[in-house]
């Protein structure tokens, strides 16, 4: 099946950092991809849906100056989580859309650790 | 924004037996896609079943079915002969059919019992 690529799979960073993680359709083409956070056995939260060449489509209560969503090519879309804090500590899962259908598949996830 | 709805948190089902999970979900579409997903320990999301709103037959792939009630809005999964491994998370998914929007339910954790 199709494959998508998350890297990197876990990071550790310190306080006031930019971390970028990048999310990359190996495979087939992407228009869309999706952007999710989730916490310990709790559900994915949509963050924002990332649409190539266009801006990115945020969801309530997600600050868009603080995730930057870039989806400059059909094949990546990258999340930049900017000046983090350790709140923002969490699993960042992406997941993108075969062109024309209702085909989706997901990346590995990213744990990020802010210190 | 669309709500997809998990009422059962936590599930447990003998090994070999049969459980059913349930999703609702509230739409003003009429056209949209289903989905359950699995995600295990790893978290890695698995797709175990789809269904496009449109097709009437309910989607079925090997031990996994789902009953589709579009009136009702119900879109539940049935597990048939239960196996260790099917213990995980399990999670139902709805997408606009434009595929501007994915929503999660919250979940229902799936214990297999030897």
């Amino acid at each position: 099946g199709a494959v998508v690529s998350q890297h990197p799979s876990w990071v550790i960073c310190k306080s006031g950092t930019s971390v970028k993680i990048e999310c990359r359709s190996l495979d087939f083409q992407a228009t869309t991809m999706f952007w999710y956070r989730q916490f310990p056995k709790q559900s994915l939260m949509l963050m924002a849906t990332s649409n190539e060449g266009s801006k990115a489509t945020y969801e309530q209560g997600v600050e868009k100056d603080k995730f930057l969503i870039n989806h400059a090519s059909l094949t990546l879309s990258t999340l930049t989580v900017t000046s983090a804090h350790p709140e923002d500590s969490s699993f960042y899962i992406c997941s993108a859309r075969v062109v024309g259908t209702g085909e989706l598949f997901f990346g590995e996830g990213s744990r990020l650790t802010v210190l | 924004a669309q709500t997809v709805t998990q009422s059962q948190p936590e599930m447990s089902v003998q090994e070999a037996e049969t459980v059913t999970l349930s999703c609702t979900y509230d739409t003003s579409e009429n056209n949209y896609y289903l989905f359950w997903y699995k995600q295990p320990p790893s978290r890695q999301m698995i797709l175990v079943i789809r269904q496009e709103a449109y097709k009437q037959q309910n989607a079925t792939e090997n031990r996994f079915s789902v009953n589709f009630q579009k009136a009702a809005k119900s879109f539940s999964l049935k597990i048939s002969d239960s196996q260790l491994g099917d213990t995980a998370m399990y999670f139902c998914a709805f997408m606009e059919h434009t595929g501007n929007q994915f929503y999660f339910g919250t979940g229902t954790s799936l214990t297999v019992i030897p």
